[in-house]
């Protein structure tokens, strides 16, 4: 089984700075897919970014990047130019290849990002 | 528009009785999910089915059911066994390695 762990559970920035959110996972597999989502107070989830273990890029959109180390099981989001919208709940997920995407996802407990004006 | 609709937004029921919430998509995906999120505890696996007539338990089955009679349609019963019913319970599916998820269902239990 596979974990997911956030340790920051709260952080709150100035409006355009950048922002960091952490996320290690741990499992045994070689093929997989990591993502972030933003839950905003609506509560919709929005997928953010997806990055492919298999790829060694890092993955970007627009000011999302990601910081992939997958030896050290690290999988960090980042946030550039940051927006008042950017304030929302961020999780960090885990999807196993091996039973082809549809075993589900293993999510972290979350990031509390707060954008301050 | 194609997309993942769950009703409705908020439910409320007393104790001892048990609840089903929708969840249908249009989306023509064949994996389906039920996911319960509390405060500060992420998004739990409840049940996930890959295809029709068929579903296998997540992390926290016990005390929920659910069918899957049509490839659209995955409702999650919360039975009267289930300890701490009260939660936000999300429902998704999946086409390739991407998950679309509903607007979720608020359930209260007093």
């Amino acid at each position: 089984a596979q974990t997911v762990t956030q340790s920051q559970p709260e952080m709150s920035v100035q409006e355009a700075e950048t922002v960091t959110l952490s996320c290690t996972y741990d499992t045994s597999e070689n093929n997989y897919y990591l993502f972030w989502y933003k839950q905003p107070p609506s509560r919709q989830m929005i997928l953010v970014i997806r990055q492919e273990a298999y790829k060694q890029q890092n993955a970007t959109e627009n000011r999302f990047s990601v910081n992939f180390q997958k030896a050290a099981k690290s999988f960090s989001l980042k946030i550039s130019d940051s927006q008042l919208g950017d304030t929302a709940m961020y999780f960090c997920a885990f999807m196993s290849r091996s039973g082809g995407g549809a075993d589900g996802l293993t999510f972290g407990k979350g990031t509390h990002l707060i954008i301050q004006p | 528009d194609g997309g993942i609709t769950q009703s409705p937004k908020y439910l409320f029921r007393k104790e001892g009785q048990n609840v089903t919430l929708s969840c249908e998509q249009n989306l023509n995906h064949d994996a389906m999910y039920w996911y319960r999120q509390d405060p500060g505890q992420g998004l739990r696996l409840i049940y996930y089915s890959q295809i029709v007539n068929d579903f296998q338990k997540g992390d926290i089955a016990e005390g929920y059911s659910v069918s899957r009679e049509k490839k659209e349609s995955f409702p999650l019963t919360v039975t009267s066994a289930q300890k701490n019913p009260t939660a936000f319970y999300l429902c998704a599916s999946t086409q390739g390695y991407e998950q679309y998820f509903g607007p979720g269902t608020r359930l209260t239990v007093t």
